[in-house]
């Protein structure tokens, strides 16, 4: 049973450009939360999907950032013109049922640096 | 305000000795507390979590915590650093219903000294 995947592991944008992170839950897992880590910083809750649903999305930027999670595939999260500030390090984790007694599972991350 | 609070932003042990990580919480509801451990360039690996019942929880790679609902604390500890344990630990609280949306703590760098 492989573990969360996400990819790619490093994206190098330049300022302006839009920037697509993708995050395959563990299979079985129909929950997914997106959170982003800035340099020596510990990881802020951005957004938590179901499929087809966004159900939180408390902790997204207003602007330029969104996520999806289709009925197939993976979710994806966008960053549109990308600014230096979003360079951070993106983590996907899934659940298989939130309400359940047991923990998400972290993904690998996205390295995202903006040039 | 929920927030996550690890005082200490470095350590530094000597291998062999004894470590003790500290995390204090302020959460509303009913804490599920968890440690993680990063290392560099890595993602996040859970090395314990607490949910209820007994409150001193083991976890793997020879870490323990305790939680203290009276102090707000989940303290992480393991009687004898390898030189493997050099990584940064996160702090984590999560409400029942909701494991997967959690506060984090700003992480304690610990180095190990041969």
């Amino acid at each position: 049973n492989a573990g969360v995947m996400q990819n790619p592991r490093h994206l190098v944008r330049r300022r302006g450009q839009e920037a697509r992170l993708r995050c395959s839950p563990m299979k079985g897992h129909s929950h997914v939360y997106w959170y982003r880590q800035l340099p020596e910083e510990g990881l802020k809750f951005m957004v938590y999907l179901q499929k087809e649903n966004i159900i939180d999305e408390s902790g997204m930027p207003k602007e330029r950032f969104s996520a999806e999670f289709p009925k197939e595939g993976p979710s994806i999260l966008r960053i549109q013109q990308v600014v230096r500030g979003d360079s951070a390090a993106y983590f996907c984790a899934s659940s298989p049922n939130p309400q359940s007694s047991t923990e998400a599972f972290f993904g690998q991350g996205t390295r995202l640096t903006v040039v | 305000a929920q927030s996550v609070t690890q005082p200490d932003i470095h350590i530094t042990v000597s291998e062999g000795a004894s470590l003790e990580l500290r995390c204090n919480y302020s959460y509303g509801a009913t804490p599920y507390l968890f440690w993680y451990v990063q290392s560099p360039g890595q993602g996040l690996q859970l090395l314990l979590k607490y949910f209820s019942g007994d409150t001193l929880v083991q976890g793997i790679k020879g870490f323990e915590a305790e939680f203290k609902r009276s102090q707000s604390s989940f303290n992480l500890r393991k009687p004898s650093v390898h030189w493997s344990d050099a990584a940064e630990y996160f702090c984590a609280v999560g409400a029942k219903g909701n494991t997967g949306k959690l506060i984090f703590g700003q992480g304690t760098t610990l180095q190990v000294k041969p």
